[in-house]
């Protein structure tokens, strides 16, 4: 298994703003993928980003909005930028193994005034 | 597309009482399914996996790809089984991509 450690826990930010969440993991992993999950929904996938290549976004996602560094086997980033209310998010890490189960990290909990 | 789907957003029991979790999925190849759970203030965590075929804590579940369904199961709720529930799918062909979320569904065990 892998431990997930995501900083910061919570933060409330300005309209316009930006933040970045990183997430550390305990072991060299390939895969990492990050999540949202909005109140009361699901949790949606934002990107895959594996380390040595760019990360991949899902539809609805871009690059310029959500930014994401993948410098090595155990770390990355993602930007959440130019804030607005409707990214107040629960924002999920996750690594997984190539045919195994994904370990979550505690997430990281955004409110936008 | 794939998709899984969670028609209940709540369940509530009381304890003692048989529970059963629903999941459909949609996939056109062969899934592989999974169940998280999320307790309160913990993170989200696998219950199990179908290819497993384990029992945890007294959950099971059964994929029947005739009905494209992974309901989970135990058959004496209790209350330290409430929490959130999601179902979980990944494409047998897809190793090394991210899971797709049913919506989750909360269960309320109650004595």
């Amino acid at each position: 298994s892998a431990v997930i450690s995501q900083k910061p826990s919570r933060d409330i930010c300005q309209r316009g703003t930006s933040l970045t969440i990183q997430c550390q993991v305990d072991s060299q992993v390939t895969m990492m993928f990050w999540y949202r999950q909005q109140p009361g929904q699901s949790l949606t996938l934002i990107a895959t980003a594996n380390q040595g290549s760019e990360a991949t976004y899902e539809s609805g996602f871009v690059i310029d909005k959500f930014p994401i560094s993948r410098p090595n086997l155990t770390f990355s980033t993602l930007t959440v930028s130019n804030m607005s209310p409707e990214d107040s998010s629960i924002y999920l890490c996750s690594v997984g193994d190539y045919y195994n189960e994904q370990f979550f990290g505690p997430g990281t909990r955004l409110t936008v005034l | 597309a794939q998709r899984v789907t969670q028609p209940e957003k709540l369940l509530s029991v009381f304890k003692g009482a048989p529970v059963e979790l629903k999941c459909n999925y949609s996939y056109s190849g062969s899934p592989e399914l999974f169940w998280y759970v999320q307790y309160s203030r913990q993170r989200l965590q696998l219950l199990l996996r179908h290819i497993s075929r384990e029992s945890i804590k007294g959950f099971t579940a059964d994929l029947n790809k005739g009905e494209t369904s992974f309901h989970l199961k135990k058959p004496f709720a209790q209350e330290e089984d409430s929490a959130m529930y999601y179902c979980a799918l990944r494409g047998g062909d897809q190793a090394g991509t991210a899971l797709i979320f049913g919506k989750g569904t909360t269960l309320s065990v109650s004595s």
